[in-house]
C-alpha cells in the first residue's frame, strides 16, 4: 500500500536555487495539503488544495507555489529558496466526504535544508 | 478561531506508568479530533480519531482518548507506557465537511520514556 508518497525525502539548495517537491497519492483522495513542520511550532499549512486544477493559500503561503493538474498529485515549488525554508514538509490527503471521519493521511516527510 | 492546544510541550514517564497527554481546542461546533504519533525520521501515523457517538475512543497501540465536550479537551491516556512509545504525539482539530478544508494541528508533546 504506497498511500501518499513524497519526493525528495532529502534535499539541500543554496540560496536562491529553485526545486519542487513531489506528492503523489493512490487513494483517490480530492483534498491535498502541503505542511511544514519546524521545532516547537508543529505543523504549519502552507497550501492546500480540494481538487484538481484547484489550489489555495493556508497559514504561510509566502515564498511556495503549488499545482495540482492531477488528482493524484500535488507539487509544491520553491521560486527561490531562502534558509528560513529549511523544515521538514509533509504532504497529507484525505477524502472530501465524512464517512470516514476525514481522516488525513501524511506521507514520510522531506527534509529541505537551504544554505 | 479554530485551534488547538498542547499545553505540555514535553513529558517524561517511566515504562511501565500510566500516562496522559493534554489537549485543548478552540471550534465553533463539534470538531473531528484526532491523535497522530511521530516517531523520529517519519511521518505522523494516526492513532485514534473521534468521529461521534461514544465520547471514550479506543485507537492503536493501546492508547484511548475521551472526547469532554464541556471542557473542549481531547486528551490521550494510556494506561501502560512501553519504551516504544517514545515519540513526538500531535492532537488535531478537522473541519467537518461543508464548513472548512483544513486541519489545525497543536504544536506537539515530546515523550520521554525512562526504562
Amino acid at each position: 500500500n504506497a498511500g501518499v508518497t513524497q519526493t525528495p525525502k532529502f534535499r539541500v539548495l543554496k540560496t536562491g536555487q529553485s526545486m519542487t517537491l513531489l506528492c503523489a497519492q493512490d487513494m483517490n483522495h480530492e483534498y491535498m495539503y502541503w505542511y511544514r513542520q519546524d521545532p516547537g511550532m508543529g505543523l504549519r499549512l502552507i497550501h492546500y488544495s480540494v481538487g484538481e486544477g484547484t489550489t489555495a493559500k493556508g497559514e504561510v503561503p509566502d515564498g511556495y507555489n503549488v499545482s495540482r493538474l492531477k488528482k493524484q498529485n500535488f507539487l509544491l515549488g520553491l521560486e527561490s529558496a531562502a534558509p528560513s525554508q529549511t523544515s521538514v514538509y509533509f504532504c497529507a490527503s484525505r477524502l472530501a466526504g465524512t464517512s470516514r471521519g476525514n481522516t488525513i493521511y501524511f506521507g514520510e516527510g522531506s527534509w529541505l535544508t537551504v544554505v | 478561531a479554530q485551534s488547538v492546544t498542547q499545553p505540555d510541550i514535553h513529558i517524561t514517564v517511566s515504562e511501565g506508568a500510566s500516562l496522559e497527554l493534554r489537549c485543548n481546542y478552540s471550534y465553533g461546533a463539534t470538531p473531528y479530533l484526532f491523535w497522530y504519533v511521530q516517531s523520529p525520521g517519519q511521518g505522523l501515523q494516526l492513532l485514534l480519531k473521534y468521529f461521534s457517538g461514544d465520547t471514550l475512543v479506543q485507537g492503536i497501540k493501546g492508547f484511548e482518548a475521551e472526547f469532554k465536550r464541556s471542557q473542549s479537551s481531547f486528551n490521550l491516556r494510556k494506561p501502560s507506557v512501553h519504551w516504544s512509545d517514545a515519540a513526538e504525539y500531535f492532537c488535531a482539530v478537522g473541519a467537518r465537511a461543508g464548513t472548512g478544508n483544513q486541519f489545525y494541528f497543536g504544536t506537539g508533546t515530546s515523550l520521554t520514556v525512562i526504562p
